[in-house]
């Protein structure tokens, strides 16, 4: 059980254009939800946090009109790379945490989307 | 200064050493502490808790000192699938949840 899904898994896309990126919780229901970005050698930075049903909520110095974040149901939560740049490249990854479950702090990561923009 | 502190590495060992990683943190109200272990391209998984007392899964030992504000992953009788990187994490525990990561020590086992 506590399976997190991504997809696309590798996406590459030309400077200025969109991109979405979906994370799915297949078989709980995931209250919150965590946005990481990771470059190269460095370690998982946390983006934003979204509950479901309410804004995000994001960390010092992301950009929340660059990376718009959707938790509209409780299985499901988008992060929208608006106006890709090449220095938008990393790995994004998502992972969830379901309501009450015991430890709180428990969260379940998604496999990653790795994102070239060219 | 950064919230969680690792050495980055790389760490090379043969195969049957014993291996320890050192972490700090810098929020006092730091309350759950974490190994994970993230291999190339892939996901951080979960490795082990770290309890106050300390303690053992296996081959894996971790400690906690809350005075020093000090993590330790120790790793005896190494394996080639050891190989990975190890992230050190800990957890405010307030209403975020939020997970804070170390930039995590690489460790390469060699044969």
């Amino acid at each position: 059980g506590a399976v997190v899904s991504q997809h696309p898994s590798w996406v590459i896309c030309k400077s200025g254009t969109s991109v979405k990126i979906e994370c799915r919780s297949l078989d709980f229901q995931a209250t919150t939800m965590f946005w990481y970005r990771q470059f190269p050698k460095q370690s998982l930075m946390l983006m934003a946090t979204s509950n479901e049903g309410s804004k995000a909520t994001y960390e010092q110095g992301v950009e929340k009109d660059k990376f718009l974040i959707n938790h509209a149901s409780l299985t499901l939560s988008t992060l929208t790379v608006t106006s890709a740049h090449p220095e938008d490249s990393s790995f994004y990854i998502c992972s969830a945490r379901e309501l009450a479950r015991t430890p709180p702090y428990e969260q379940y990561f998604g496999p990653g989307t790795r994102l070239t923009v060219t | 200064r950064k919230e969680v502190e690792q050495d980055p590495g790389p760490f090379n060992v043969p195969e049957g050493a014993t291996v320890a990683f050192n972490c700090t943190y810098s929020n006092s109200a730091s309350q759950s502490f974490f190994w994970y272990r993230q291999d190339c391209r892939k996901e951080p998984k979960l490795l082990m808790s770290v309890y106050s007392s300390g303690n053992e899964d296996g081959r894996f030992t971790a400690q906690l000192n809350r005075a020093s504000q000090y993590i330790s992953l120790l790793i005896r009788d190494s394996k080639l699938s050891d190989s990975a990187t190890y992230l050190c994490v800990v957890n405010v525990m307030d209403s975020s949840y939020k997970l804070i990561f170390g930039s995590g020590t690489r460790l390469l086992v060699r044969p």
